[in-house]
């Protein structure tokens, strides 16, 4: 089967650094999302990687190994805003997207 | 520019009465159009998704069925709710053939069953 993993909870301060992993198993791939999902709301895209390599866009970077079926999110410089949901996704040989549940992030000051 | 819309924002309804989401896109025409539900602690489940005018794939069997009437409108419905239809619902576009195909979502529907 398919499947996506990603940690279901983390905890960082503000103002610190943190690394959100994604690991995934899937039937192809063809490019891995990282989304944004603040409490209630609707999720927004925030990074897409195909090659190996990282990514950079700001304060957000997110990283990629095919061989291993890895991805990871970066985030610098936490601001308290930055308390969320990230979801990591998979778009797999049909092109079908394929979710994590979603890492809950927690900033305290 | 691009705009999805999506309502309603909540509803709570009873067990066995129907149900209509209406989702509409603006700014672009021929889009991918998604169904996804969204269950506490769970991935994104993709419901239904349509490349074209009365074209829909339904991904899971189940009590919904989806609908597009017009070019960037995309209805969510059932005849009879069950207690599993709770949950957060929302709708999304692709541009179609995009390389990248990232999602764009509406605000998302909060559907309870009572």
């Amino acid at each position: 089967g398919q499947n996506i993993d990603q940690p279901t909870e983390m905890t960082a301060t503000e103002g610190a650094i943190v690394q959100i992993n994604c690991t995934y198993q899937t039937s192809g791939f063809n490019g891995l999302f990282w989304y944004q999902q603040h409490a209630g709301e609707a999720p927004t895209f925030l990074s897409y990687n195909v090659l190996d390599g990282l990514e950079e866009k700001g304060r957000f970077s997110s990283f990629l190994s095919r061989s291993k079926g890895y991805s990871y999110l970066l985030l610098k410089e936490l601001q308290m805003k930055d308390s969320a949901s990230y979801l990591c996704a998979v778009k797999d040989s049909n092109y079908q997207l394929i979710w994590g549940a979603g890492t809950k992030l927690i900033i305290k000051p | 520019s691009q705009t999805i819309h999506q309502w309603p924002a909540t509803l709570v309804q009873p067990v066995g009465s129907p149900l209509s989401l209406e989702c509409t896109v603006e700014g672009t025409s021929n889009p991918n159009l998604y169904w996804y539900r969204q269950a506490a602690g769970r991935g994104l489940q993709l419901l239904f998704y349509s490349v074209g005018i009365g074209q829909i794939s339904s991904e899971v069997p189940q009590n919904l069925s989806a609908s597009r009437p017009q070019d960037r409108q995309f209805i969510l419905s059932s005849k009879k709710l069950l207690l599993s239809d709770s949950g957060f619902y929302l709708c999304a576009w692709s541009t179609f053939g995009a390389d990248t195909g990232e999602l764009f979502f509406g605000e998302g529907s909060r559907l309870t069953v009572l």
